[in-house]
């Protein structure tokens, strides 16, 4: 277990409609991430949060959103789902921004039908 | 941005055979290499990391090199068990000092009994 948890495991939802991931980093970690894995295109890094701000963005389409609340947890927002977004989601928590271990989540399964 | 290739994509061995895996990277400002183990279904975990002040890193049965001047990084298990099979994944830095990490596209390990 390294600490980090994710909701829900499991989601399957429709084409168009909206879904949050939640994430909750190790205690005393300020860094977030957000990954995308599917089986072509391996893991993909979407986003990253540091203490409530946005710190870099990577291939994260403008249909996703993401934030961190104070109290460091983060969500992951996708709306207008399509077949294509059906993946595993995962974030991971680092304790600061810099080159460092980042620990995964056990990730959230999404299938969009 | 960075691009990180990894191969092979599959490598089988046979119980108590040596295996290597093999990643270049094109950012050579990157600093950070970690190599993460995932089994079936579950999350990425961290086995070993290496930082570009230092040439090889050795833990147990598992060895990482790294070549800052080629830009590549290669992972060694040896005396493989079938417990070393899964899908392992090397990354790098992003951008140097930061922690933003590109993956490779992942290996597939078998270890045949």
């Amino acid at each position: 277990d390294s600490g980090v948890t994710q909701t829900p495991k499991h989601l399957i939802t429709a084409t168009g409609q909206r879904v949050t991931l939640r994430c909750s980093p190790r205690s005393g970690d300020l860094s977030v991430y957000w990954y995308q894995q599917s089986l072509d295109q391996g893991l993909q890094f979407l986003i990253h949060y540091y203490n409530g701000e946005e710190r870099a963005k990577g291939n994260i389409l403008e249909r996703f959103s993401a934030q961190q609340f104070p109290d460091l947890h983060s969500e992951l927002n996708l709306s207008s789902l399509e077949l294509g977004d059906s993946a595993l989601y995962f974030c991971a928590s680092s304790v600061s921004y810099r080159e460092e271990t980042q620990y995964f989540g056990p990730g959230t399964r999404l299938l969009v039908l | 941005g960075e691009n990180v290739e990894q191969h092979p994509s599959t490598l089988s061995v046979q119980e108590g055979d040596s295996a290597v895996i093999k990643c270049t990277y094109s950012d050579s400002a990157s600093n950070y290499f970690p190599w993460y183990k995932q089994e079936l279904g579950k999350r990425p975990q961290l086995i070993i990391d290496i930082r570009s002040n230092v040439g090889e890193k050795k833990d147990q049965r598992i060895a990482v090199t790294l070549n800052k001047t080629a830009k590549h990084f290669s992972l060694h298990i040896t005396e493989t068990q079938p417990e070393d099979s899964a899908v392992y994944f090397c990354a790098a830095t992003m951008n140097s000092g930061y922690s933003t990490l590109t993956f490779g596209k992942g290996t597939m390990l078998l270890v045949s009994p």
